[in-house]
């Protein structure tokens, strides 16, 4: 299995451009998570969906951040417009059934907004 | 909520120390415990787990124990090697509701020859 995979690992862009983040689960994983890790607030849950629905949302830090999963194999997190305290790395991660059985990550993207 | 108290690091050991690195927890319900580990530019990577108590959960060398009666699961190695020179997340997974794991800040630990 190639793993979680993420698409780009870098992205660099100019404050109030649109950012999108794309993942792929690992096949038959069910559930499917995004974390943004800084130095200063280390590893943040963003959103989590389990069967591609949204389940809990609650650590979206602002209306600018938005996530989807249209299908079990494709997921994005979207910044719009983005900002400079957006500047982070962004994991996905997934996971086969319920969450104690470990996650996968992904490589992350190294997102930097000048 | 859960929370999760590890030192923060960074811990620097000669290559075939001990290591050990705290972690303590609080948790609703009866959780899992893991460790995860991150090695430079990569993502976070299961390094092992214990879902009840006494179990010992072990990988690549490191061991650690699920201690209830202490809500503390550290991390050893009996030898570290260079390679070992990563950061290391503790996590408790609650037993209730959704399962999802609080990570700690992580623990930088840093080997030399």
């Amino acid at each position: 299995d190639a793993g979680v995979i993420q698409s780009p690992r870098h992205e660099v862009t100019e404050m109030g451009q649109e950012v999108t983040l794309r993942c792929k689960p690992i096949s038959g994983h069910n559930s499917l998570f995004w974390y943004r890790q800084t130095m200063m607030r280390g590893l943040e849950l963003l959103i989590y969906f389990n069967n591609n629905v949204p389940i809990d949302d609650s650590g979206m830090p602002e209306d600018r951040f938005s996530a989807k999963m249209p299908n079990a194999s494709f997921s994005t997190l979207k910044i719009q417009p983005s900002e400079p305290r957006d500047s982070a790395v962004y994991f996905c991660a997934s996971s086969l059934g319920r969450a104690d059985n470990g996650y996968t990550f992904g490589s992350g993207t190294r997102l930097t907004v000048v | 909520g859960n929370s999760v108290t590890q030192m923060e690091g960074p811990v620097t050991l000669s290559e075939e120390a001990f290591l050990t690195i705290n972690c303590t927890y609080t948790a609703t319900g009866y959780p899992s415990l893991f460790w995860y580990v991150q090695y430079p530019g990569e993502g976070l990577q299961l390094l092992l787990k214990a879902t009840k108590a006494d179990d010992k959960g072990s990988n690549k060398g490191f061991e650690a124990t699920y201690r209830k009666e202490t809500t503390s699961f550290h991390l050893e190695k009996g030898s570290v090697q260079v390679s070992d020179s990563a950061v290391y997340f503790c996590a408790p997974s609650s037993s209730g509701g959704s399962y999802i794991p609080t990570f700690g800040r992580g623990t930088s630990l840093i080997v030399h020859p």
